[in-house]
């Protein structure tokens, strides 16, 4: 199983700053993998595939960045809406599928 | 755009089996995976499992002796049973669209997701 571990767990940052997530996998994923972000009682949603790749509707203020075992989320200047819980997630080598722990980016 | 919306009792007592429904609306439940995530209270995402139009199926390793993932096409629902329970069991159960593609296996989009909370 590949082991995802995400970075700081909790990220205290002012708006219009910008924030930097890390996503490390135990083996290599190659680029195949997603960012997801999540807000309170709310469904996750998916922000980024294939390591780089905005979904649809994702603003340009997110990016990612990486490959292999070393991955990286950027949020270029943090609006008040972008405060959530980012996950990381490989798809790989699976099964099964399987989520980092999660980046919680709260307001500084 | 697909929607998905997760259904089935909040409340299950130790050492019974958890079940739950998926309802897809605005799409077709054919050409993806459809799968099962669950997430503690306050705790990370974990995968339970896929299944497919045809009812091909594939499950964590970690939950696969208690995990049966079942689909009614003519419905458009897919359906979660998780047996004998434990109180390690209780976590908010999210239903989600997988990319049946190789090398496309994304979750988009997810339901709101349910509270079953284990307990008796």
């Amino acid at each position: 199983e590949i082991v995802m571990t995400q970075s700081p767990a909790t990220l205290s940052i002012s708006p219009g700053e910008r924030a930097t997530l890390s996503c490390r996998a135990s083996q290599s994923v190659s680029r195949h993998l997603a960012w997801y972000q999540q807000k309170p009682g709310q469904a996750p949603r998916l922000l980024m595939y294939g390591a780089a790749t905005r979904a649809t509707g994702i603003p340009a203020r997110f990016s990612g960045s990486g490959s292999g075992t070393e991955f990286t989320l950027t949020i270029s200047s943090l609006q008040s809406e972008d405060f959530a819980v980012y996950y990381c997630q490989q798809y790989h080598n699976w099964p099964p599928l399987t989520f980092g722990g999660g980046t919680k980016v709260e307001i500084k | 755009q697909v929607q998905l919306q997760e259904s089935g009792p909040g409340l299950v007592k130790p050492s019974e089996t958890l079940s739950l429904i998926c309802t897809v609306s605005g799409g077709s439940i054919s050409s993806y995976y459809w799968s099962w995530i669950r997430q503690p209270p306050g705790k990370g995402l974990e995968w339970i499992g896929y299944i497919d139009d045809s009812g091909s199926t594939n499950y964590n390793p970690s939950l696969k002796s208690r995990v049966t993932i079942s689909v009614d096409t003519s419905k458009n629902h897919f359906s979660l049973k998780l047996s004998s329970v434990t109180a390690a069991d209780t976590a908010v159960y999210h239903c989600a669209r997988l990319g049946a593609v190789i090398l496309t296996n994304w979750f988009d989009p997810w339901g709101q997701g349910t509270l079953v909370t284990v307990s008796s």
